[in-house]
């Protein structure tokens, strides 16, 4: 069965900090894409990354860096220099890109890590 | 600006009265969606839509309906039927439909928090 754990449920760091969200999956297929979503006390949810499952590539985008590893079904978030703003709840996220036609395919969310930044 | 406005922001519910949220886009997106937010159980799919007039059950369709007639626009009733329906809404849309659709990015609304009185 899919699935994706996040076994992180809060964490609060001090800014500056640097700190890593974890996010282990579980899946069948070959193909498939993973996201990182951040959900601020705003409530909405906003797109930070998406990987597909061929592209083992670290990414760098400002203090946020993403490690992918498909060896342990890993995709971490690693926040360098974590400031007050990056409080929020940050999901990570399954998609399976089966060639079948079908609509019963699906998102496969975590259940969120809550991070705190503390000034 | 493009996006998606949830109305209203809060909501608040009756027993055995339906109630209904809005949601639309203006991003000209294929697939819309709704999903139920728990405390501590992440994201749930109630309804989804890739299309005008179609509409596919998510995982947790039971008290609750939905309708496309419009490309912008994809409302939730929350029915009677729905015996907790106390949570917080969150419509999200896709630009791409069919298998495609769950490989893009979601652009969301700000939600709407449910309570009943």
């Amino acid at each position: 069965a899919q699935k994706v754990t996040q076994a992180q449920t809060e964490i609060s760091v001090v800014e500056k900090e640097d700190v890593t969200l974890d996010c282990v999956y579980e899946t069948r297929d070959t193909t498939y894409y993973l996201f990182w979503y951040k959900q601020p006390p705003s409530g909405e949810l906003v797109f930070l990354i998406r990987r597909n499952s061929f592209d083992e590539q670290n990414e760098i985008s400002g203090r946020y860096s993403w490690n992918f590893q498909k060896s342990t079904s890993s995709f971490n978030f690693t926040i360098t220099a974590s400031q007050v703003v990056d409080s929020a709840v940050y999901f990570c996220a399954l998609s399976e890109a089966r060639g079948s036609a079908g609509n019963n395919r699906k998102l496969i969310w975590g259940l969120g890590t809550s991070l705190a930044v503390n000034p | 600006d493009g996006g998606i406005t949830q109305s209203p922001k809060y909501l608040f519910r009756k027993e055995g009265q339906n109630v209904t949220l809005s949601c639309e886009q203006n991003l000209n997106h294929d697939a819309m969606y709704w999903y139920r937010q728990d405390p501590g159980q992440g994201l749930r799919l109630i309804y989804y839509s890739q299309i005008v007039n179609d509409f596919q059950k998510g995982d947790i369709a039971e008290g609750y309906s939905v309708s496309r007639e419009k490309k912008e626009s994809f409302p939730l009733t929350v029915t009677s039927a729905q015996k907790n329906p106390t949570a917080f809404y969150l419509c999200a849309s896709s630009p791409r439909t069919g298998s495609a659709a769950t490989n893009e990015k979601l652009f969301f609304g700000s939600g709407t928090q449910l309570s009943v009185l």
